[in-house]
């Protein structure tokens, strides 16, 4: 059971650069989520994608831009990264029919921006 | 909008303490409730879960919480904690929308 899948696992970028991040899930979960985790802040909301076709902004949306790929596949892109930037970002899935929302997460991934 | 509200920032406990960590929520409707486990350097796993039905809900690995609607409260307890406790614990809750909303977590240091 693979559950969600996010790559890559670090990232190192120069101020400026753009990267994408992966998420996949195979629960069959309509909604997904990419949130980052920062210290002391626990973890906040960038977007998020209640079904296939449909992206809205979370609590921190600036500096970012998804993509709902299909059911499976949900995509943050950086468009030019910002050290404000740096975190670890969480990619999460669920579903509103049985047995619950209960929210399954993706290993992380441990960007720093220089 | 829902929020959530951890009152422990840091913990640190000798093993074989008991644990408790405070969780509040805001939200006007029905809500689902839950605590999530962060082991160093791993993902969220989840701890317990409440839905409905009894407001004392039991997770895995010896914890507990309870809901106690009329406090807007869904504490996590732990009679007695053990060194592999170590680990950074939130709260968090959805609401009409299913969207989880995290509190800001609550570090737990346990010493052999």
């Amino acid at each position: 059971n693979a559950g969600v899948t996010q790559t890559p696992k670090f990232q190192v970028l120069k101020t400026g650069q753009s990267m994408t991040l992966q998420c996949a899930q195979d629960m069959n979960h309509n909604s997904m989520y990419w949130y980052r985790q920062d210290p002391g802040m626990g973890l906040r909301l960038i977007y998020y994608s209640a079904s296939e076709g449909t992206t809205d902004k979370g609590e921190v949306p600036n500096g970012y831009n998804v993509s709902r790929l299909n059911k499976r596949e949900f995509s943050l892109r950086l468009e030019s990264a910002a050290p404000s930037q740096t975190s670890v970002y969480f990619c999460a899935s669920n579903t509103i029919e049985v047995p619950g929302p209960e929210a399954f997460f993706g290993q992380g991934t441990r960007l720093t921006v220089v | 909008a829902q929020s959530v509200s951890q009152h422990n920032h840091h913990v640190i406990l000798s093993e074989a303490a008991s644990l408790e960590l405070g969780c509040n929520y805001s939200y006007g409707g029905t809500v689902n409730l839950f605590w999530y486990v962060q082991y160093p350097g791993q993902h969220l796993q989840l701890l317990l879960k409440y839905f409905s039905g009894d407001p004392l809900v039991k997770g895995i690995k010896g914890f507990e919480a309870e809901f106690i609607k009329s406090k807007f409260s869904f504490n996590l307890r732990k009679p007695s904690v053990q060194w592999s406790d170590t680990a950074e614990y939130f709260c968090a809750v959805t609401g009409g929308s299913y969207i989880p909303t995290f509190g800001r977590g609550t570090s737990l240091i346990v010493h052999p």
